[in-house]
């Protein structure tokens, strides 16, 4: 069965901190990765994504990079800011499994809880 | 404004009662989904349509009952057969099962 993990799973820095939260998955033959952020209580908002072809997406302070043969994601947080305390979300989504029993293809990890204090 | 909507913010539900979580998107997105978080877990797939009239179960189905009749509706109902239905719920929904998934603010459900 396919898992994604991140780590850490909290993690508390200084404003003006640079960042990076790890992803990892067990199966490499991925389609896309996406990272989310989620805000108590909230739902989540897509920040990134990157299709299984691409190395990294940049938005603003955020940089994402993708090494699919090793099954790693990271998500570079530059010049952090309180604003940025949030969960972050990894997930992955395979290019099989729709209609198959006991395949999921979109596959989210556990998140990590970012803390970033003024 | 496009958006995904669910409704209500909070849910109440007494024992062995049915309640039925609303979940609307005006974006024109074929798929949509049904997703479960609880504490200290990630999400987890109930139910997902990849177009009108047609849903497919997810990891966790069991005790949750979905239609589609409409394309920007998919409405979820929690029914008495969930015996854990304590949790929040999200609802979302993407142009089609590769792309995107758009979420809504959830429902947070709390059994009684």
């Amino acid at each position: 069965k396919q898992e994604v993990t991140q780590i850490p799973a909290a993690l508390s820095v200084p404003e003006g901190e640079n960042l990076v939260l790890n992803c990892s998955f067990t199966d490499s033959a991925i389609y896309n990765l996406q990272w989310f952020r989620q805000d108590p209580g909230k739902g989540l908002t897509s920040l990134l994504l990157i299709q299984s072809s691409q190395r990294e997406q940049t938005s603003g302070r955020l940089n994402a990079s993708l090494d699919k043969s090793s099954g790693r994601s990271t998500l570079y947080i530059a010049a952090s800011q309180p604003g940025d305390s949030a969960t972050y979300l990894c997930a992955v989504t395979y290019p099989y499994g729709w209609g198959n029993s006991g395949n999921t293809p979109l596959v989210f990890g556990k998140g990590t809880r970012l803390s970033v204090i003024a | 404004d496009g958006g995904i909507t669910q409704s209500p913010k909070y849910l109440f539900r007494k024992e062995g009662q049915n309640v039925t979580l609303s979940c609307e998107q005006n974006l024109n997105h074929d798929a949509m989904y049904w997703y479960r978080q609880d504490p200290g877990q990630g999400l987890r797939l109930i139910y997902y349509s990849q177009i009108v009239n047609d849903f497919q179960k997810g990891d966790i189905a069991e005790g949750y009952s979905v239609s589609r009749e409409k394309k920007e509706s998919f409405p979820l109902t929690v029914t008495s057969a969930q015996k854990n239905p304590t949790a929040f719920y999200l609802c979302a929904s993407s142009t089609n099962t590769w792309e995107t998934q758009y979420f809504g603010p959830g429902t947070r459900l709390l059994v009684l």
